[in-house]
């Protein structure tokens, strides 16, 4: 089954703590992987994209194939970094875009 | 900057009943979503739209959903006869071409049956 597993529902750390975001994915194909973010009051947008291997708002996320895994990580969280995290994963065939669950994070001042 | 339009924003109704919202994508965007979210969940492709043809309804329950973009530009979802389950966040969304490339999300309807 072509899936996307994010197996902690609620994540809370303090300010300046590190952050990990787990994401797990199961595909058969070559994955497509993204992180989309819902900040309080505001529209689901995107954060990054693995392709473009690029560090957003001080957020990194790699692809590991043999772990099948796309875990999101900062190395300092801040306060406004409070938001509820989807991973999502491109169906190629279907040509449609798989979300998980969702984790929320919290950042204690 | 431009933004994915939806309304109602909030839609309360008995079951039964019929329903519609309304999507205005993003001028230029082909491509058209209709996400279905239940609490605690993530978002649940119901419908993908290329232009004015469907590209994907594998999960739209047809019997009650349907789901129409005649002129490739707004969308309407339906819903009839409203169950007491379809209670949930319906959210639009548009990108300008693939699935791969960024989805632009509206703000949602907030749908409950009572």
């Amino acid at each position: 089954a072509q899936r996307v597993t994010q197996p902690e529902k609620l994540l809370s750390v303090f300010k300046g703590a590190p952050v990990e975001l787990k994401c797990n994915y199961s595909y058969s194909g070559s994955p497509e992987l993204f992180w989309y973010v819902q900040y309080s009051r505001q529209r689901l947008q995107l954060l990054l994209r693995h392709i473009s291997r690029e560090s957003i708002k001080g957020f990194t996320a790699d692809l590991n194939k043999g772990e099948t895994s796309f875990h999101l990580k900062k190395p300092f969280a801040q306060e406004e970094d409070s938001a509820m995290y989807y991973c999502a994963l491109v169906i190629q065939g279907a040509q449609k875009l798989v979300f998980g669950q969702g984790t929320r994070l919290t950042i204690n001042p | 900057e431009a933004e994915v339009a939806q309304s109602p924003r909030y839609k309360i109704t008995e079951k039964s009943q019929a329903v519609a919202f309304w999507c205005d994508p993003i001028s230029g965007h082909a491509t058209l979503y209709w996400y279905r979210q239940i609490l605690g969940q993530g978002p649940e492709l119901l419908v993908q739209f290329q232009d004015e043809s469907v590209v994907d309804d594998s999960q739209l329950p047809k019997d009650r959903f349907s789901a129409e973009r005649l002129k490739g530009v707004d969308s309407t979802l339906k819903i009839q006869p409203a169950e007491l389950g379809d209670s949930a966040m319906y959210l639009c969304a548009s990108s300008f071409g693939r699935v791969q490339e960024t989805q632009y999300f509206g703000p949602g309807t907030r749908l409950l049956v009572l």
